[in-house]
């Protein structure tokens, strides 16, 4: 079964608009990790954040915040004014503690349009 | 912070033949090390999760005999895709963690294509 769903294949936006990116997961664990990572067309994965399962306070950083609810299983994610260099696909992953391997959501394509 | 090199970045080899995937962990010890495969468009699928001295796991689906993983030491894991063939091309990430409640440093992967 899959464990984090990325309802939106693709999101496409003009710059200084902002873009909000769901995340829904699913587990069993009651402790759990949680991560976005950007993906540009290079291929690397650039860390954006990761939230264990007791900490549910929401998260802003620059431009980027993060809408954490155990409630609805959801971990949100939210970039303000978007900018062309935020054309990327963004994943949401999730690793439990039973045995720490990541998995990954299917990814949102996100494009900054000038 | 953490890094993890990634070597080669890109090969091309002709079907039939060997590839070899290094990742290193360059400041940090890396007691298990995930590999990751990606089709183009895809999301990163797990093949493979390697505990340094100790056999690999493989995930439902991936043939360990054509996937080999070597993790000798703390700071060094190894892929190495067997008689390479076309559908074997694709987009390889090694990752690795170095304790139990953390995060994961990627290497920056290696796209293989095959002949």
């Amino acid at each position: 079964a899959q464990k984090v769903t990325q309802a939106q294949t693709e999101i496409s936006v003009v710059e200084k608009e902002d873009v909000t990116l769901d995340c829904v997961y699913e587990t069993r664990d009651t402790t759990y990790y949680l991560f976005w990572y950007k993906q540009p067309p290079s291929g690397e994965l650039v860390f954006l954040i990761r939230r264990n399962s007791f900490d549910e306070q929401n998260e802003i950083s620059g431009r980027y915040s993060w809408n954490f609810q155990k409630s609805t299983s959801s971990f949100n994610f939210t970039i303000t004014a978007s900018q062309v260099v935020d054309s990327a696909v963004y994943f949401c992953a999730l690793s439990e503690a039973r045995d720490y391997k990541l998995s990954f959501g299917a990814g949102t394509t996100v494009t900054v349009r000038a | 912070g953490a890094v993890v090199s990634q070597h080669p970045s890109r090969v091309i080899c002709k079907s039939g033949t060997s590839v070899k995937i290094e990742c290193r962990s360059l400041d940090f010890q890396a007691t298990t090390m995930f590999w990751y495969r990606q089709f183009p468009k895809q999301s990163l699928m797990l093949m493979a999760t390697s505990n340094e001295g100790s056999k690999a796991t493989y995930e439902q689906g991936v043939e360990k005999d054509k996937f080999l993983i070597n993790h000798a030491s703390l700071t060094l894991s190894t892929l190495t895709v067997t008689s390479a063939h076309p559908e074997d091309s694709s987009f390889y990430i090694c990752s690795a963690t170095g304790e139990p409640n953390y995060g994961y440093t990627f290497g920056s992967g290696t796209r293989l294509t095959v002949v």
